[in-house]
């Protein structure tokens, strides 16, 4: 079956440590996005990759980076300049130019920085 | 004015009851309109889109008005099951595809 991969599901690192979400998808999708959730809140986007070896920022993007070497494959590195970076993420992909159609999820990281 | 707005909840409702949710939305050069559902701790999954005519799937109701900038949900006879956050989802203008999330509202149906 088709779908996106994160792992691991929960993620411990201590203060001042990088740390790399890993998302994998085989739908085939160009579009590639990462979010983060906060309790209570709304996803806010933090990257986003419309096709290989491209990537621009999203709302959100101080304090992490991330590579798009291959389709399949979308990994977000949160960095120790991420002042707060306990929070639950999200990463999706979808199809270019569809408006937002066919978005997939996987089933997130929750991340835990002590 | 926040890109999309929802009632901050939470809702609580008996089963059998109806419910709506409402959603605003600043930009008026959006096109594409979702209501997305999340259970506690899961990752948001799509329950319907959102179209100007109306559309209805089951119990679920969305409505669209362009002029208002305004999204409706309404569920009938609400079930323990329908018990989740409803977040409101809205296509980010001249992009490709990304999606701005509200921040959602949680509905607890009780017996």
């Amino acid at each position: 079956d088709g779908g996106i991969t994160q792992s691991p599901k929960y993620l411990f690192r201590k203060e001042g440590q990088n740390v790399t979400l890993s998302c994998e998808q085989n739908l085939n999708h160009d579009a590639m996005y990462w979010y983060r959730q906060d309790p209570g809140q709304g996803l806010r986007l933090i990257y986003y990759s419309q096709i290989v070896n491209d990537f621009q920022k999203g709302d959100i993007a101080e304090g992490y980076s991330v590579s798009r070497e291959k389709k399949e494959s979308f990994p977000l590195t949160v960095t120790s300049a991420q002042k707060n970076p306990t929070a639950f993420y999200l990463c999706a992909s979808s199809i270019p130019g569809t408006g937002g159609y066919g978005y997939t999820f996987g089933s997130g990281t929750r991340l835990t920085v002590v | 004015r926040k890109e999309v707005e929802q009632d901050p909840g939470p809702f609580n409702v008996p089963e059998g009851a109806t419910v709506a949710f409402n959603c605003t939305y600043s930009n008026s050069a959006s096109q594409s309109f979702f209501w997305y559902r999340q259970d506690c701790r899961k990752e948001p999954k799509l329950l319907m889109s959102v179209y100007s005519s109306g559309n209805e799937d089951g119990r679920f109701t969305a409505q669209l008005n362009r002029a208002s900038q305004y999204i409706s949900l309404l569920i009938r006879d609400s079930k323990l099951s329908d018990s989740a956050t409803y977040l409101c989802v809205v296509n980010r203008e001249g992009s490709q595809g990304n999606l701005i999330f509200g921040k959602g509202t949680k509905l607890s149906v009780k017996p």
